[in-house]
């Protein structure tokens, strides 16, 4: 089975604080994803990568950068932490073998900014 | 554009009921269609897909079938238990420049009394 991890389920951190949120996952994917779940706006992307040094910008970008130097794993940093990205963060990956492969989820990493 | 909507809930039914989620989409190209269940405390596992007009995604007792005449994917259990409690987002992935994004509906949240 697939296995994506997330470093950490919880990170409580203040404002404007450099915040990073680590995701390996483990069946040499390609595609990888960052989106951030908040409750009635569901899952909004952030950045994705298809491929090692390579990113593209997801619908809210703003905040946040992201880091693939390796295939396996998938960075996302908030480079000044502010109270409104208080939100659970959910890593995935994917193959790039066509529009109908599904995401591997991991658990999540729900992060406070105080 | 590419966008899910689906039923807002909550939705609240007692056990051996009959479930349906609504969901409908608009998307460039031929979608992809996906069900996604989250349980309380995990990421987001894929519970069933279809990939083209008519294909019918089935999995523990829930079904869905692919309307391309009326862009839609509704969920239906014919039985629920308790533990399908869960939040269900419906998901639809295109090819292209996307190749692997999903876009997600905001989430139905699911309990289920005994």
């Amino acid at each position: 089975d697939v296995k994506v991890t997330q470093s950490s389920r919880y990170l409580v951190k203040r404002t404007g604080e450099k915040v990073f949120l680590e995701c390996v996952q483990d069946m040499d994917h390609e595609n990888m994803f960052w989106y951030r779940q908040d409750p009635g706006l569901g899952l909004r992307l952030i950045y994705f990568s298809y491929d090692v040094k390579m990113k593209e910008k997801g619908d809210i970008p703003e905040g946040y950068s992201v880091s693939r130097e390796k295939k396996e794993r998938f960075s996302l940093i908030l480079e000044s932490a502010s109270t409104n990205q208080t939100s659970m963060y959910l890593c995935a990956s994917t193959t790039a073998q066509g529009s109908n492969s599904p995401l591997h989820f991991g658990n999540g990493t729900r992060l406070t900014v105080t | 554009g590419n966008s899910v909507t689906q039923m807002e809930g909550p939705v609240t039914l007692s056990e051996e009921a009959f479930l349906t989620i609504n969901c409908t989409y608009t998307a460039t190209g031929y979608p992809s269609l996906f069900w996604y269940v989250q349980y309380p405390g995990e990421g987001l596992q894929l519970l069933l897909k279809a990939t083209k007009a008519d294909d019918k995604g089935s999995n523990k007792g829930f079904e869905a079938t692919y309307r391309k005449e009326t862009t839609s994917f509704h969920l239906e259990k014919g039985s629920v238990q308790v533990s399908d409690s869960a939040v269900y987002f419906c998901a639809l992935s295109v090819g292209g420049s996307t190749l692997g994004r999903l876009y997600f509906g905001r989430g139905t949240q699911l309990t289920v009394w005994p």
